[in-house]
């Protein structure tokens, strides 16, 4: 148990619906990221936050959104969904930015999307 | 930017063989690099990482890397598979403050 917490663990929808994704880091950790693992495109990096503040940006379609709350949590938005959004989405925390020592990142154990 | 190359999607081991999975990186300074597995169903699990502190590293389940510059790689060995190394395995290098993952590897063990 990595103690990043994410819930649905699964969720099944429809194409143009919306759906939300949650995040509980791991206690201390402050930085939150996002990963999309699929079978085409592998591990995706889609966005990070550090203590409530957007830090880094990757590969994030503009219908998906996220946010890093006061209490740390995290929520990634996806909207207009797509076949093509099916997925695994991970969420995982580090006490920091990976880039400042090497910090290790803890994944949680993703919530699988399927949008039919 | 940083980036990770995994040599070979698939690796098939007899049960008590060698296994060495291959990472090459990409990197303009020290990198930072890790080594994650992935069971079936479950997330990503840091079996080690390489920090510069040491140039072997030794990691959980009888796992370890060397770190060699010359070669810009970071391969990840066992002497002795098990069954229960049946698993995905993934490269990744820190790129700012991001963490890059190789294709991943996937090990299947023979009786």
């Amino acid at each position: 148990d990595s103690g990043v917490t994410q819930t649905p663990k699964h969720l099944i929808t429809a194409t143009g619906q919306r759906v939300t994704l949650r995040c509980s880091p791991r206690s201390g950790d402050l930085s939150v990221y996002w990963y999309q693992q699929s079978l085409d495109q592998g591990l995706q990096f889609l966005i990070q936050y550090y203590n409530g503040e957007e830090r880094a940006k990757g590969n994030i379609l503009e219908r998906f959104s996220a946010q890093q709350f006061p209490d740390l949590h995290s929520e990634l938005n996806l909207s207009s969904l797509e076949l093509g959004d099916s997925a695994l989405y991970f969420c995982a925390s580090s006490s920091t930015g990976i880039g400042d020592s090497g910090n290790t990142i803890y994944f949680g154990e993703g919530s699988w999307l399927t949008v039919v | 930017a940083q980036s990770v190359t995994q040599l070979g999607s698939h690796v098939s081991v007899s049960e008590g063989a060698l296994v060495l999975l291959r990472c090459n990186y990409s990197s303009s300074v020290p990198p930072y690099l890790f080594w994650y597995v992935q069971y079936p169903n479950q997330g990503l699990q840091l079996l080690l990482k390489y920090t510069s502190a040491a140039t072997l590293v030794k990691g959980i389940n009888g796992f370890e890397a060397e770190f060699k510059k010359s070669e810009t790689s970071f391969h990840l060995t066992k002497p002795s598979a098990h069954m229960s190394d049946a698993a995905e395995y993934f490269c990744a290098v820190s790129d700012d403050y991001k963490l890059s993952f190789g294709a991943g590897t996937t090990v299947t063990v023979r009786a």
